[in-house]
This record gives structure tokens, sequence and C-alpha cells, in this order.
């Protein structure tokens, strides 16, 4: 099992929709989350992170984190054609050896916003 | 203030050369990242320093590939005796903590003839 797994789509919406994009991971002892977003040929760009239960809102973004069933989301409400990215779920994950930590990322889902 | 940059920003050289890449992270920033990204693939993550803890560099796909970070500043990613295979955009991330936001440089292209 992947520490972090995310669908790799592609996901296509059409303008105006809600996109939802999941994110599962396998170590209990996690504590933050991190959605990014990656347009082709450029840069991850954080976009959200989340560290308790529940729902965290900016803008047209909703992260979702749910601990107990190790899932965390991302909602993009009035989806835009520039919505139209790879979305990279991050996991931090606590490594005994190094008491810093860890982040690891999901391999991403690609979103496709038609007009 | 100064995002992480990285040097250079593309680079071309011929199979069996050996390259090195370098990465600025951001003031204070105590881990530093380095991922590979092949053309239309996810991050594959290569190698992790945290303050003066041993590096985790059990990314790193063969002994070809190594790193080296001074204190909390500059890294420099080398690749030797460079193959085909290993074209791909080099990604340097730096944060406060190993499981803080991560800050992406812009990443160098690295093209392997």
């Amino acid at each position: 099992q992947k520490e972090v797994e995310q669908n790799s789509g592609p996901l296509s919406v059409p303008e105006g929709a809600i996109a939802s994009l999941n994110c599962t991971y396998s170590d209990r002892g996690s504590q933050s989350f991190f959605w990014y977003r990656q347009y082709s040929g450029k840069s991850p760009e954080l976009i959200m992170s989340i560290y308790s239960n529940g729902d965290k809102e900016d803008g047209r973004f909703t992260a979702q984190l749910n601990k107990a069933s190790q899932y965390v989301s991302l909602l993009i409400r009035d989806s835009q054609p520039s919505d139209s990215a790879t979305y990279l779920c991050a996991v931090g994950l606590l490594v005994i050896y190094n008491q810093g930590g860890k982040l690891i990322f999901g391999q991403g889902t690609e979103l496709s916003v038609k007009p | 203030g100064a995002g992480v940059s990285q040097s250079p920003s593309n680079k071309v050289t011929e199979k069996g050369k050996d390259v090195e890449l370098r990465c600025d992270p951001i003031s204070g920033h105590t881990a530093l990242y380095w991922y590979r990204q092949r053309l239309g693939q996810g991050l594959e993550f290569l190698i992790y320093f945290q303050g003066n803890s041993a590096p985790d560099k059990s990314g790193l796909p063969s002994d070809r590939f190594s790193a080296e970070r001074t204190g909390e500043s500059v890294s420099t990613l080398t690749i030797q005796r460079t193959q085909q295979e290993d074209s791909a955009v080099y990604l340097c991330a730096s944060s406060l903590g190993g499981v803080e936001t991560q800050y992406f440089g812009p990443g160098t292209r690295l093209l392997v003839l």
C-alpha cells in the first residue's frame, strides 16, 4: 500500500461545477495535510493546508479532513478552466529516526475543466 | 522575501558526463528536499535533509546520484555518468520543518543527449 494515494484521473468537470479530489493515507499518526496545484511545466504551489478534522474553506476551495478514515479531500466550487491542472495531496509522515518527520506526496490527480 | 532558487534553469549534457544542480533554500528553512519529475509523471522523491540529522537518501535511484548540503544553506545534487533516462525536471523544495509547508523552486530541466 502506498503511503499517500490519489486517483490519477483525468477528472473532467464542466465549467461551474464542483470538482472533488480525494486522497487517502496510511500513517494514522499524520498530523499535517496539504493540497498543491501544479500547472503543466510549472512547479507545485500550495493551495491549502489542514491540520484538524473537519472542513477548511478558502474562497472557492474547501479542504476536508477525516483522520479516523485517513481521508483528505479538496472541493473546488464554481470550477473554472483556469483550475485545469494536476492537484497533489501531501501528508506529513512521522519518521522515528528523524524527529522532524517527512512530507510525502501522492502521484496527483489531473483535473480538466471544460468550458 | 526571496523564494527557493535553483540553477541552472536548463541543462543539456551528453550521455556519460557529470552534472551538478544547485538549490538555494529559503533562509531559515531547516528541511530541504530534492525531487525528480519525468514528463507527465508525478514527483519522485530523491533525498531529504533535515537540520543536522543524517539525510534520508532512500529515494536515490542509483549510486550515480548524490547530494550534499552544508548546514542549512545551499544544496547540490550531483549526477555522475548521466544516462538518457536521467532527463527530467529536478525540483528542490524547502520548509521550516519536515512536515511543514514545502516551497518549491522553479526546477532545473535536464536533457541528456
